[in-house]
Formats: C-alpha cells, structure tokens, sequence
C-alpha cells in the first residue's frame, strides 16, 4: 500500500541552528500537507503545496514540494525553542478527503 | 474558524467496558470525518473513514465490530471502542474535512485498565 517515509526520525537541534525534514512518497501525490504537532497536543495544519517544484515560505518555514510530486521538505531557519513539536506530512490516499500520514519528525531544540 | 472538539478529553475504564468518543465541529458541517489512532512517539494511524448517513469506511487491519462508528449528522461523529482491553490504550484523534483541509479534534486518551 501506499507509504510515506520521513527523515530523521529525530533530530535535535541548538537554538539558532537550522532543521529540515524530508519525505518521501512510494506513490504520485496530487498534493502533499504538513502538520505540526506539540508535545500533548493535537496535529494542527501548516500548509499544503499543490504545484510540481513549488517552494512556499511562512515566515522562518520553507516548504518544498519536489518536481516528481513523490517528495518534499520543511526547512525552519534559526530554530526557536517554540519549533518543538513533531513535523508531519501527508499526502492524499484513495478516497476523498483522506490522508496517508508519514512517520513524521521530531524535533527538539536545545535552548 | 472550522473548529473540531472531542470529549471526553481523557477516559480511564476497566477491561471488557464501552467507551464512546465524540468528535463535533462546531462552526462548519463536514460530511466525511477521520478517526485516528496514535501511539506514544508513533504517527497517526487512519482507523477509518465516517462518512454522515452511511456506514464508515475502515482501513485493512481495523475491526469495524470493535471499533463502531456513527456519524448521524453533519456535526457529530461518534467512535465506541467495545469491550476494551488494555491494548487498545493509545490517544485517538478525530478530523473534519472542511474547504481541503483537515482539521483536528485535540484528542481523547483512553486508558484501558
């Protein structure tokens, strides 16, 4: 079935530094969303990119989705201690509306 | 806008009882809502698909007699974990679809005894 990987499972980084996350698709996606969750919190919607190769920025996030639709990453420059959380993406599954979580990426930021 | 709650936030129960989770969104109406199921340091997991007057849709793997779901209106969907056993202990999550997003219920933590 279809599966969507992330990489690193965790990472922890110093304040200041910057963190990126990548995912991988076994399939195509039409799109791709990312998620941040908190530590005791519930996923709370960032942003979703549509267009092959298309780079969105919010603020100190960057989100790519790469040129094959199969990929995409999350760059947070200089990392504050409230990135902590853990970063999901999600690509759509068969079916309206639903969505595939990848294993997502934790972060933790050393203060 | 397009705010989702669930209750109970947490519930603690004895082995072999029912327990019955809502999901409400409270500003929009969605016709299809998600159940998930997350174990600790895990990612989400889709239990199933609720769709508003018909029978949910449950992914490969998940018992749809022990995990009933009803999604009588536009608003509410309801999960029942029967005869609860202590590995069915995890935090579920409950989503809206509204305008191509998904937004998230703040979760219930059940705690199967």
């Amino acid at each position: 079935g279809q599966q969507v990987m992330q990489i690193p499972q965790y990472q922890h980084v110093q304040e200041g530094e910057d963190f990126t996350t990548y995912c991988n698709s076994s399939t195509t996606l039409s799109n791709i969303q990312w998620y941040k969750q908190r530590p005791g919190g519930h996923p709370v919607f960032l942003i979703q990119l549509v267009k092959s190769g298309e780079v969105k920025k919010q603020k100190r996030l960057t989100f790519q989705f790469g040129e094959a639709k199969k990929n995409s990453s999350l760059h947070i420059t200089a990392t504050q201690t409230t990135d902590v959380g853990t970063y999901f993406c999600a690509g759509p599954g068969a079916g309206t509306y639903k969505y595939i979580f990848g294993t997502g990426t934790r972060l933790k930021v050393l203060a | 806008g397009a705010v989702v709650s669930q209750h109970p936030s947490w519930v603690i129960c004895k082995s072999g009882t029912s327990v019955k989770i809502e999901c409400r969104s409270l500003d929009f109406q969605a016709t299809t809502m998600f159940w998930y199921r997350q174990f600790p340091k895990q990612s989400l997991m889709l239990m199933a698909t609720s769709n508003e007057g018909s029978k949910a849709t449950y992914e490969q793997g998940v018992e749809k007699d022990k995990f009933l779901i009803n999604h009588a209106s536009l608003t509410l969907s309801t999960l029942t974990v029967t005869s609860a056993h202590p590995e069915d202990s995890s935090f579920y999550i409950c989503s809206a679809a509204h305008s191509d997003t998904q937004y998230f219920g703040p979760g219930t933590r059940l705690t199967v005894l």
